[in-house]
């Protein structure tokens, strides 16, 4: 594809429900990212997968959050028994290497709300 | 780990005026530093970085200043258009470690 894709858009779910959002990053990078934007503030590092390597979870604020990939392709972050603070933009990038100086290419988020 | 923050968190200027914002990092082992513009409802995009290596760097009418010693650096725009209106986010990264360590972020309004 032209860019990283996320899905859904939008999502609005009741607190206590369980939610899955998807990543699709740019064919052949092999560094993917999730972050998490609540208004207004800055970017926070969540989790982070480099090709076959054991992803970085340093940044997932709780065990209610977890994420998946499979192989260097498609990442699922899942946030269980949503909570209302977990409203917020979640972003995934992805960069070829994940090198560290290397571009993040940022998809264009899924906009959660917990109601 | 890092911190990173940033200021002013909003700014206005007249079209055609000059925007500085700054960032200040605490960890002196991080090396690279990337800056991100992120217009209303899209997503962040690399506009310039600069590495530890060099004291600036240019590009038209961006520039990013970096003060290693004083752990600061800053993205300067002249000739602002009303395009360059955004919000624009520093960041820092370490040359062990995967993460990107980022600013809160500005946001810049040029009045035509």
């Amino acid at each position: 594809g032209a860019g990283v894709s996320q899905s859904p858009s939008n999502k609005v779910t009741e607190k206590g429900k369980d939610v899955e959002l998807r990543c699709d990053p740019i064919s052949g990078h092999t560094a993917l990212y999730w972050y998490r934007q609540r208004l207004g503030q800055g970017l926070e590092f969540l989790i982070y997968f480099q090709g076959n390597s054991a992803p970085d979870k340093s940044g997932l604020p709780s065990d209610r959050f977890s994420a998946e990939r499979t192989g260097e392709s498609v990442s699922t972050l899942t946030i269980q028994r949503t909570q209302q603070e977990d409203s917020a933009v979640y972003l995934c990038a992805s960069s070829w290497t994940g090198g560290v100086s290397e571009k993040l290419f940022f998809g264009s988020g899924t906009q959660l709300s917990v109601l | 780990g890092e911190n990173v923050e940033q200021h002013p968190s909003t700014l206005s200027v007249q079209e055609g005026d000059s925007a500085v914002i700054k960032c200040t990092y605490s960890d002196s082992a991080s090396n690279y530093f990337p800056w991100y513009k992120q217009e209303l409802g899209k997503r962040p995009q690399l506009i310039i970085d600069i590495r530890s290596n060099v004291g600036e760097k240019k590009d038209q009418r961006i520039a990013v200043t970096l003060n290693k010693t004083a752990k600061h650096f800053s993205l300067h725009i002249t000739e602002t258009q009303p395009e360059d209106s955004a919000v624009y986010f520093c960041a820092a990264s370490r040359p062990t470690g995967n993460q990107f360590y980022f600013g809160t972020g500005t946001s810049l309004t040029v009045i035509p």
